[in-house]
Order: structure tokens, then C-alpha cells, then sequence
């Protein structure tokens, strides 16, 4: 069975830490994303990697950094948190082409205090 | 800029009818185009898709229906039930590229 798992349901952190955020696919997918989902606003994408140590700006990279030194493990870095970064974060993964089926996490609620 | 426009944001509907969401694309590049379903405190999960080749897709009790010339696609789930309860997101992408998701739409299914 398909999993996607990320390293925290729930993080409460303070403004101006450096969060980690881990997520580790077990289905051997080439393609890992970064999403960011708000109300009203859907999914926007923040960065991906279609490969171990390459990266993709996607939307809305701006205040993120990503790290991908195995296939099946993809971090978004916040390096200095801001308040106005309080979401829900999801990865997803997929397999070779990027019109394929994304497999979610079931995502990491973060609030920055 | 929302690449692809949903609506509507939230839906109630009562048990055995049915459900209507509607998004609408500008990007001519568009040539994929799935609907994925999220039940709280999960991620989403691939409901269905559909590609601009055919006008439309029925699995179960939902149905993709494209409309290529309006650049509008819409999911209709018959027989709405209770289960059916969740946040849907139409999303679009172009050969090779990222996906594009809709803001999301809310239903509620009433017994």
C-alpha cells in the first residue's frame, strides 16, 4: 500500500526558529512536492524535486528551502519562521512523470507564534 | 493568480441528490485534469481525472464533464451520500509540468 509519511501532525514553533519539516515516501516515486494549504486560497505549491539533490521553485518559494539527499526523503526548511507561515504543509509524491497520481501525507498543521 | 477558478467554496446537499462543482482554466497548455478528495485531518486522494480528449469520464457515482471549448470542467457525484462529506479540489497541468489546484470546494452531505 501507497505511504506518504511526514514526522508531525502538529508544531507549534516561534518566530524566528528553524523548522524542519520531514517526509518519507516508501513507494520508490522519482517526483516529491511541497504544498502549502490555506482556506480559500487550495494548494500552492512551494518546491519540488524530480530527483535526489535537485530542486524546483514552484509557487510560492520565497521564505522556503528544501532538501532531497535520498530518494525517499524530502524536508522543507523555514529558516527563520514567520507568523504569516502558520498552515498546513502537505507532501506528496509521485511516480516518473509529474502527470501522474500524487500521493499525499496526511499533512503537518504548523503554528508560528 | 489562481491559474484554476472553483466554485462554488462550500456546498450542502441533501442525501440522494446531487453534487456540483465547477472549475474553469485559461491556460491552453492545460491537458490533465484530476479531482482529488479530502476527508478531515487527511491528505488528499485522486477521486478521478480526466484528459481533454474525451468530454466525459464516469467512475461510480462521479462523473468529470469537460468542456474544452469553454474551458470549464465540472464533477458531479449522483446519489450524494453522507460519506461523501469532504473538501474537493480540481486541479489542472500541463505535459510534464506541476499541478494547478482550485481554492476548494466544502460539501456537506445532509442525511
Amino acid at each position: 500500500d501507497v505511504k506518504v509519511t511526514q514526522s508531525s501532525r502538529y508544531l507549534v514553533k516561534r518566530t524566528g526558529e528553524k523548522v524542519f519539516l520531514e517526509c518519507v515516501q516508501d513507494m520508490d516515486h522519482e517526483n516529491m512536492f511541497w504544498y502549502r494549504q490555506d482556506p480559500g486560497l487550495g494548494l500552492r505549491l512551494i518546491y519540488f524535486s524530480y530527483d535526489v539533490k535537485m530542486k524546483e521553485k514552484g509557487d510560492i518559494p520565497e521564505g522556503y528551502s528544501v532538501s532531497r539527499e535520498k530518494k525517499e526523503r524530502f524536508s522543507l526548511i523555514l529558516e527563520s519562521a514567520s507568523t504569516n507561515q502558520t498552515s498546513m504543509y502537505l507532501c506528496a509524491s509521485s511516480p516518473s512523470t509529474f502527470q501522474e497520481t500524487q500521493y499525499f501525507g496526511p499533512g503537518t498543521r504548523l503554528l508560528v507564534l | 493568480q489562481q491559474q484554476v477558478k472553483q466554485s462554488p467554496q462550500s456546498l450542502i446537499v441533501q442525501k440522494g441528490g446531487i453534487s456540483i462543482i465547477n472549475c474553469a482554466y485559461e491556460n491552453t497548455a492545460f491537458d490533465y485534469f484530476p479531482w482529488y478528495q479530502q476527508f478531515p485531518g487527511k491528505g488528499p486522494a485522486l477521486l478521478i481525472a480526466i484528459r481533454p480528449d474525451v468530454s466525459e469520464k464516469k467512475e461510480g457515482r462521479f462523473t468529470i464533464s469537460f468542456n474544452k471549448s469553454a474551458k470549464q470542467f465540472s464533477l458531479h457525484i449522483m446519489d450524494s451520500q453522507p460519506g461523501d462529506s469532504a473538501t474537493y479540489f480540481c486541479a489542472a497541468s500541463p505535459k510534464g509540468n506541476q499541478f494547478y489546484f482550485g481554492t476548494g470546494t466544502s460539501l456537506t452531505v445532509i442525511p
